[in-house]
């Protein structure tokens, strides 16, 4: 069975800072992969998804994360964070053989300081 | 067009207790998937539905069970109702391209708040 691992709990940075998650995944076959981000009372909402092609995806508000296979990492990186990007964010992966079902990791919390 | 939608927001019962819970997906959208989402933890798998059976499973007991409608919306229940159930319920819809149930984006409810007391 898949697993996901976000090793960072919880981050606080200032505006303008720039922005790296860490996602780790355990799963040996084709994988296709998500950032999730729930904003406070809000709804999770999809930030970016890789599914084959280039590694280096581009999302939403400026989000981008890179798929390294060997490493079996998704990290999300933004060069310059906003106070308005203060949220919860997710990590989840499908394993293809799977159907769609979404295996999610813990979550990081970002507190970004105006 | 109205995304997921799910109801109640919030539900509070007693250990014991059965709940139900329900979900309308996006419009176009056949599938219905359920998510348990425990305070400070990542949403977990639970199951989830097309053309009205259960097609996976998540690592959850047999008093999760759930519906899905020819209108494809859905219902979870919950029997016999633990202090550890308490949780932030989610739904999730996606739709069948050609056959296949992967590379679709699901997209997620505002969820129930269930407190078991």
């Amino acid at each position: 069975a898949q697993s996901v691992s976000q090793h960072n709990h919880h981050v606080i940075l200032s505006e303008a800072a720039s922005l790296e998650l860490g996602c780790n995944y355990s799963y040996g076959g084709t994988v296709n992969l998500f950032w999730y981000v729930q904003y406070p009372g809000q709804h999770l909402q999809l930030l970016l998804k890789y599914f084959s092609g280039d590694p280096l995806v581009k999302g939403i508000k400026g989000f981008e994360a890179e798929f390294i296979k060997s490493k079996f990492s998704f990290n999300l990186r933004k060069p310059s964070v906003q106070w308005s990007d203060t949220a919860e964010y997710f990590c989840a992966v499908n394993a293809i053989t799977a159907g769609n079902k979404l295996t999610f990791g813990g979550g990081t919390r970002v507190l970004v300081k105006p | 067009d109205a995304g997921v939608t799910q109801s109640p927001t919030h539900l509070i019962k007693t250990r014991g207790q059965q709940v139900t819970l329900r979900c309308s997906p996006k419009s176009g959208h056949d599938t219905v998937s359920w998510y348990q989402q425990a305070l400070g933890q990542g949403p977990q798998f639970i199951f989830q539905y097309y053309e009205e059976e259960e097609r996976q499973r998540g690592n959850f007991p047999d008093r999760f069970s759930g519906h899905q409608f020819p209108n494809y919306s859905s219902e979870l229940n919950v029997n016999a109702l633990l202090l550890g159930d308490s949780a932030l319920y989610l739904c999730a819809s996606s739709f069948i391209i050609t056959g296949q149930r992967v590379n679709n984006e699901q997209f997620f409810g505002p969820g129930t708040r269930l407190t078991v007391l």
